[in-house]
């Protein structure tokens, strides 16, 4: 069975440019998330997806990022304009879904942005 | 609020030595609790989970048991390996039930040959 895809899996651009990072997850995986990782630091949610609809944005920065999940598969993580304290690791998961606590949730590999 | 706290790293053991990365946690309500590993290179992997008080979970010779007394998920392996390098990280689900992970900031480990 395949694992979550993220694709790219580096990234370099320079500040202001716009920039998007896509993740598809395991096959009938209802639940995806985005999750931003800081180096040595722990895994943060930006948003959680339940099928199509996001149901937990409030950590995602509004004002310049935007994200989607068209069909309820793939989903789409856009930055626009990108700042320098963007760069990070930005991690896609799935889960079964059904917001339950005990489900695992299944990582890709991350996009690496380095913003300069 | 929730939230996870994991020893600081790095932690650097010989081969065969004992491991044991501490982990405490707070929350309201019953969380379930997690281990993950990030090998070099690579993407976050389940280790481990529990999902009541006194569960232990365990998974390639690592364990770890769900110590609702004292809010606490230390990870210990018998025996560790070079191959077992990497970077561990606990986690908890929000107690909302909402399945949002909150995780630690990650310990590193460094075995020698």
């Amino acid at each position: 069975e395949a694992g979550v895809v993220q694709s790219p899996r580096y990234k370099i651009i320079e500040k202001k440019q716009p920039v998007a990072f896509w993740c598809n997850p395991i096959s009938g995986h209802n639940t995806l998330y985005w999750y931003l990782q800081n180096l040595g630091q722990g895994p943060e949610l930006l948003i959680r997806y339940e099928n199509e609809e996001a149901v937990d944005d409030s950590q995602l920065p509004k004002d310049r990022f935007s994200a989607e999940r068209l069909k309820g598969v793939d989903s789409t993580l856009k930055i626009q304009p990108a700042e320098l304290g963007d760069s990070a690791v930005y991690l896609c998961a799935s889960s079964l879904g059904g917001g339950r606590g005990t489900d695992t949730q299944y990582f890709g590999p991350g996009t690496r942005l380095t913003v300069l | 609020g929730n939230s996870v706290t994991q020893m600081e790293g790095p932690v650097t053991l010989s081969e065969e030595a004992f491991l044991t990365i501490n982990c405490t946690y707070t929350a309201t309500g019953y969380p379930s609790l997690f281990w993950y590993v990030q090998y070099p290179g690579e993407g976050l992997q389940l280790l481990l989970k529990a999902t009541k008080a006194d569960d232990k979970g365990s998974n390639k010779g690592f364990e770890a048991t769900y110590r609702k007394e004292t809010t606490s998920f230390h990870l210990e392996k018998g025996s560790v390996q070079v191959s077992d390098s990497a970077v561990y990280f606990c986690a908890l689900s929000d107690t909302s039930n909402t399945g949002k992970l909150i995780f630690g900031q990650g310990t590193t480990l460094q075995v020698k040959p």
